[in-house]
């Protein structure tokens, strides 16, 4: 069974430009999960979308924003970029039921000039 | 690959010995933790879970120890190969509604030949 799939894997942006990274679940999973991992702060979460609606939400700004299809694929879409935004997005599936089961992408690494 | 070893403290063991990786978790009301391993180029990986209705449980070659009384939680992996060096990472969650999880910061296993 295909594991979570997440596109582009590499992207180098300008500051100030929008970006929008896609994640695609595991086949029958409902939920998905965007976490930006970066040296300093580690995992940190953005959030989560079940059945096309954001269930839970981090601290970021609303600059980072996601979506979900009915087919459960995901975007998460960042505007504005900063500097800072550099670091490597995660997106984690599971069937829903709650943290359990998540399974991660290998991640899509952004660069911010 | 993804250099997300950066800042994070190593842990540096003998191939054939027994690891510990310890993990402090922050929440006491944390109900479920879960142990991570990433390997570079890859998203983390799922090792193994414990709820807190339990204080040690073992899978393949690691075990899990929970003690909720000083909120801590260790990975011990037996016969440690060079397979198993890439950071790992504890996470915890309080599986009530909304529930996400939070990752520690990481820690790196380098296995010595």
């Amino acid at each position: 069974k295909a594991g979570v799939t997440q596109t582009p894997r590499y992207l180098i942006k300008t500051r100030g430009q929008q970006v929008t990274l896609s994640c695609s679940p595991i086949s029958g999973h409902r939920s998905v999960s965007w976490y930006q991992q970066t040296p300093g702060q580690g995992l940190q979460f953005l959030f989560e979308y079940f059945s096309e609606t954001q269930r839970n939400k981090g601290n970021f700004p609303g600059r980072f924003s996601g979506r979900q299809f009915s087919n459960s694929r995901s975007e998460m879409n960042v505007s504005t970029l900063e500097l800072g935004d550099s670091a490597l997005y995660l997106c984690a599936s599971s069937t829903g039921q709650g943290v359990y089961g998540y399974t991660f992408g290998s991640g899509t690494r952004l660069t911010v000039v | 690959g993804e250099s997300v070893g950066l800042h994070l403290p190593t842990l540096s063991v003998q191939e054939g010995d027994n690891s510990i990786i310890n993990c402090a978790y922050s929440n006491s009301a944390s109900d479920y933790f879960i142990w991570y391993k990433q390997e570079s180029g890859k998203g983390p990986q799922f090792i193994i879970d414990i709820r807190s209705n339990m204080d040690k449980r073992q899978g393949q070659r690691v075990t899990v120890l929970l003690n909720k009384t000083v909120k801590h939680l260790s990975l011990q992996i037996a016969a440690t190969q060079p397979g198993d060096s890439a950071v790992y990472f504890c996470a915890e969650a309080y599986t009530g509604a909304n529930s996400k999880l939070t990752f520690g910061k990481g820690i790196t296993l380098s296995v010595r030949p």
